[in-house]
């Protein structure tokens, strides 16, 4: 099976920069990736990885060690609209089957 | 356009009832999902179709039941429902079950009595 660990709670000031990490844990490997939620909102996704690296988009980058199974999600700038709890994924151990989810960190951004 | 719609919104059950959650998605999506989200526990795979015409168990299957109806609807049943089976329930597509992103419907918010 699959299992994804993150941290439940991260707080952070407004423009500061925050890294949410991710160890998992899985049979076949066919990448990582990141959602976004909101309270009381959908989830949203960020951003992927399949090869090892970082991948940066805007404000938000994400990073991938498959030596490591280890990732991170890197937020900068931080604005109070980024607290919201963050959710790394990954595919089931077969191709063409469904993303198993972290339990998700949550994220406050103060003022 | 609508992207992945669930229906009802909100629904609350006594225990023992029975009822369906709908999902229908307008973006010709092979794949489908659905998943329960509680309080410190994330999202859990309930079911998905990885195509139209097949269905696989995920994490947490009992007690639930689906069905694909045809490519753009996959249905959650829930035959008696009970106090544990509260939660929010989110159904998602994604174009083929390799395609890296997930799109969610707004959820079913279901509270079992």
């Amino acid at each position: 099976g699959q299992s994804l660990e993150q941290p439940s709670e991260v707080t952070a000031v407004e423009g500061a920069i925050v890294q949410i990490n991710c160890t998992y844990q899985t049979s076949g490997f066919y990448g990582l990736s990141w959602y976004q939620q909101h309270d009381g909102g959908a989830p949203t996704f960020l951003s992927y990885n399949a090869l090892d690296g970082l991948e940066e988009t805007g404000r938000f980058s994400s990073f991938l060690s498959r030596s490591d199974s280890y990732g991170y999600l890197l937020l900068q700038e931080l604005q109070m609209k980024d607290s919201a709890s963050y959710f790394c994924a990954v595919r089931g151990n077969q191709a063409g089957t469904a993303l198993i989810f972290g339990k998700g960190t949550t994220l406050s951004v103060s003022s | 356009n609508a992207g992945v719609t669930q229906t009802p919104k909100f629904q609350v059950l006594k225990t023992g009832q029975s009822m369906t959650l709908q999902c229908a998605q307008d973006m010709n999506h092979n794949s489908m999902y659905w998943y329960r989200q509680d309080p410190g526990m994330g999202l859990r795979l309930i079911y998905y179709s990885a195509s139209e015409g097949t269905t696989d168990k995920g994490e947490v299957p009992n007690g639930y039941n689906v069905s694909r109806l045809n490519k753009r609807e996959f249905s959650l049943r829930l035959e008696s429902a009970a106090p544990s089976q509260t939660s929010v329930y989110f159904c998602a597509s994604s174009k083929t079950g390799a395609d890296t992103e997930a799109f969610f419907g707004q959820g079913t918010r279901l509270t079992v009595v």
